[in-house]
């Protein structure tokens, strides 16, 4: 799976939308970007995936530029329940057999003030 | 409710002592792992199911065992062997057949008395 970058942490207030964005400068053509969120002391919440089309569902959208290099989570209307660390993984559609976990990095802190 | 459930939430466990989690899920999933996080860290996979009766380690499997017996079930036994059991476990699960997304279930903390 390709690597991603994300910031440590971000601050945003409370109904303004939060844009977090993800580096993963070494995509592959088959490799999917998928978003989950993970409140304090809770399991992982899958959000949204995308391959190149933007995104979006009722929790949030997905935009991926056209050279699929980065992407930008967008949570419309940040409330105080959206306060959780953002991952970003980048991964094939179906993996196959092997060792098939997601790899989670430290995420982005995403801080809303009220 | 279709989901993943865990239990305990809280665990002790005493040195030299061996504690199995339990992870179920009713979501007709093929595919069922374990992870561990520590304080600030991301997930490490520990073992992994594709399938009923096949279980395959993941990363950091030293110290732990697991089977599955029956689809909706992945229980994971932490031995004595594990040194540094502390931290929090999670369950995840997947439908396969080409679907990506993992689900996760509560997660159960682990603490060494």
């Amino acid at each position: 799976d390709a690597k991603t970058t994300q910031p440590t942490s971000m601050d945003c207030a409370e109904g303004r939308a939060a844009n977090l964005p993800c580096n993963h400068s070494t995509i592959s053509g088959n490799e999917y970007v998928y978003w989950y969120r993970q409140i304090h002391s809770q399991g992982p919440q899958y959000i949204i995936h995308g391959l190149k089309n933007n995104e979006t569902n009722e929790m949030a959208s997905l935009i991926i530029t056209e050279d699929r290099k980065s992407s930008t989570l967008i949570l419309p209307h940040a409330t105080l329940r959206d306060t959780a660390v953002y991952y970003c993984i980048v991964r094939v559609l179906f993996s196959g057999g092997g060792a098939d976990g997601l790899t989670f990095g430290k995420g982005t802190h995403l801080i809303i003030q009220p | 409710d279709g989901g993943i459930t865990q239990s305990p939430k809280y665990l002790f466990r005493k040195e030299g002592q061996n504690v199995t989690l339990s992870c179920e899920q009713n979501l007709n999933h093929d595919a069922m792992y374990w992870y561990r996080q520590d304080p600030g860290q991301g997930l490490r996979l520990i073992y992994y199911s594709q399938i009923v009766n096949d279980f395959q380690k993941g990363d950091i499997a030293e110290g732990y065992s697991v089977s599955r017996e029956k689809k909706e079930s992945f229980p994971l036994t932490v031995t004595s062997a594990q040194k540094n059991p502390t931290a929090f476990y999670l369950c995840a699960s997947k439908a396969g057949g080409g679907q990506e997304t993992q689900y996760f279930g509560p997660g159960t903390r682990l603490l060494v008395l």
